[in-house]
């Protein structure tokens, strides 16, 4: 069976230092993969998708960037984080076919606050 | 991009059946609908997905009329386990640009 994990659960870091937070798939081959953010209440705002390695699409211009070294391992960095970059940060995959809409799977994601 | 409206929280009991609708008035012709589920703290989990008429599968059914303006998902007797958010999602393959609402705050009463 497919699973996704991604890590660390919870995070706490300082204005302007680094980050990076990894996800991975296992049990699936070529898969679309995904980072979404959700603030509290609220729903999820998609923040890159990748179709495959290297390919990254960004929906949201920001101080973050993704890349996908591995078929299966996606990676959400920042050089400098902002205060309005804390929030849940969850990383999903997908089916990748040509015909069919395929939902999409979720980590436990990871909760990340700014100080 | 389909936009959807649901119900910003529901409350019910333990026992009933529960059925949110959600309404996507401007589905296009290739959008499924898609449900999840969320608990605090966790990622969103995928229920059930349709394109039209009704679709069932062992935990909710998805009954789509045949202008595929809305949607209602169906939860038979609901148990204090299926408190959560449900999001009501339309969408093509191009799977990227998904508008998720702030979903249905479901409450179980015991």
């Amino acid at each position: 069976s497919q699973t996704i994990h991604q890590w660390p659960a919870t995070l706490v870091q300082p204005v302007g230092s680094p980050l990076s937070l990894e996800c991975t798939v296992e049990g699936t081959s070529n898969p679309n993969l995904y980072w979404y953010r959700q603030a509290a209440g609220r729903g999820l705002q998609l923040l890159f998708y990748s179709v495959g390695i290297g390919q990254i699409s960004s929906e949201v211009p920001q101080n973050l960037s993704a890349s996908r070294p591995q078929d299966r391992q996606f990676i959400l960095s920042s050089k400098k984080l902002l205060l309005s970059d804390s929030g849940f940060y969850l990383c999903a995959w997908s089916v990748r076919t040509v015909n069919s809409n395929q939902p999409q799977h979720f980590g436990d994601g990871t909760r990340l606050s700014i100080l | 991009l389909a936009k959807t409206t649901q119900p910003i929280s529901m409350d019910s009991y333990e026992g009933q059946e529960v059925n949110i609708t959600c309404s996507h008035n401007n589905i296009a012709t290739n959008d499924y609908i898609t449900w999840y589920q969320q608990f605090p703290s966790q990622g969103p989990r995928f229920i059930i997905q349709g394109y039209k008429t009704k679709v069932t599968n062992e935990v909710a059914s998805l009954f789509i009329p045949a202008d595929r303006k809305s949607s209602t998902l169906s939860l038979p007797r609901v148990s204090l386990s299926d408190t959560a958010v449900y999001y009501c999602l339309v969408g093509d393959d191009s799977n990227y640009q998904l508008i998720w609402g702030a979903g249905t705050k479901l409450i179980i009463k015991p």
